[in-house]
């Protein structure tokens, strides 16, 4: 079973902290993402990764950046977190050459910043 | 701009009924389609998918029909059941984005025993 585990369930932080979102998949994966989901707008890609020490920009990246030191870990940075960032964020990670371009997320970090 | 739109937000349905859950998109250039559920405080898992170049596919009690013409697409659940109350999100991939999702803002199924 493919595994995708997110650092914290819930996190509460606030203004101006600096704050990591750490991912790790056990899948080998080479491709991982982050989302953050918000009532009526669904999941909103961030940022993803196609490999180590590859990033590229999402639909929403601004405020975020991520690192990608190994396969199976994605990091999520917040530089300076602002309320606006209150969210629930989604890791999700997927094979290249998948058929089906399933992707595998992990549980959500409910994040709250104060 | 909402490249895939999921119109309705909430859908009550009666236990052993079908759930219709619909989706639309803009964009032609899309290779594949997903559909996630979604239960609250877990992450996302894939349910069903579908490639452009077919008009159905089904998995058990779940099918997904592509109208290319109309871009839109829908989820059959027949029967369905209680536990497929959750938030159901369609996904669309893009041609050559190797595998980025963009996803509709989700419409959240309730069955009623």
């Amino acid at each position: 079973d493919v595994k995708v585990t997110q650092s914290s369930r819930y996190l509460v932080k606030r203004t101006g902290e600096k704050v990591f979102l750490e991912c790790v998949q056990d899948m080998d994966h080479e491709n991982m993402f982050w989302y953050r989901q918000d009532p009526g707008l669904g999941l909103r890609l961030i940022y993803f990764s196609y490999d180590v020490k590859m990033k590229e920009k999402g639909d929403i990246p601004e405020g975020y950046s991520v690192s990608r030191e190994k396969k199976e870990r994605f990091s999520l940075i917040l530089e300076s977190a602002s309320t606006n960032q209150t969210s629930m964020y989604l890791c999700a990670s997927t094979s290249t050459g998948t058929d089906s371009y399933e992707q595998y997320f992990g549980p959500g970090t409910r994040l709250t910043v104060t | 701009d909402q490249q895939v739109k999921q119109n309705s937000p909430s859908l009550s349905v009666q236990e052993g009924r079908i759930s219709i859950l619909n989706c639309d998109y803009t964009n032609s250039m899309f290779d594949y389609f997903l559909w996630y559920k979604k239960y609250p405080a877990e992450g996302p898992t894939f349910l069903i998918s579908i490639s452009s170049i077919k008009d159905k596919n089904e998995d058990g009690r779940f099918t997904v029909f592509l109208n290319k013409s109309a871009k839109h697409l829908s989820l059959h659940i027949v029967p369905s059941q209680p536990g497929d109350s959750a938030v159901y999100f369609c996904a669309a991939i893009p041609y050559n984005q190797g595998g980025k999702l963009i996803f509709g803002q989700g419409t959240e199924l309730s069955v009623k025993p």
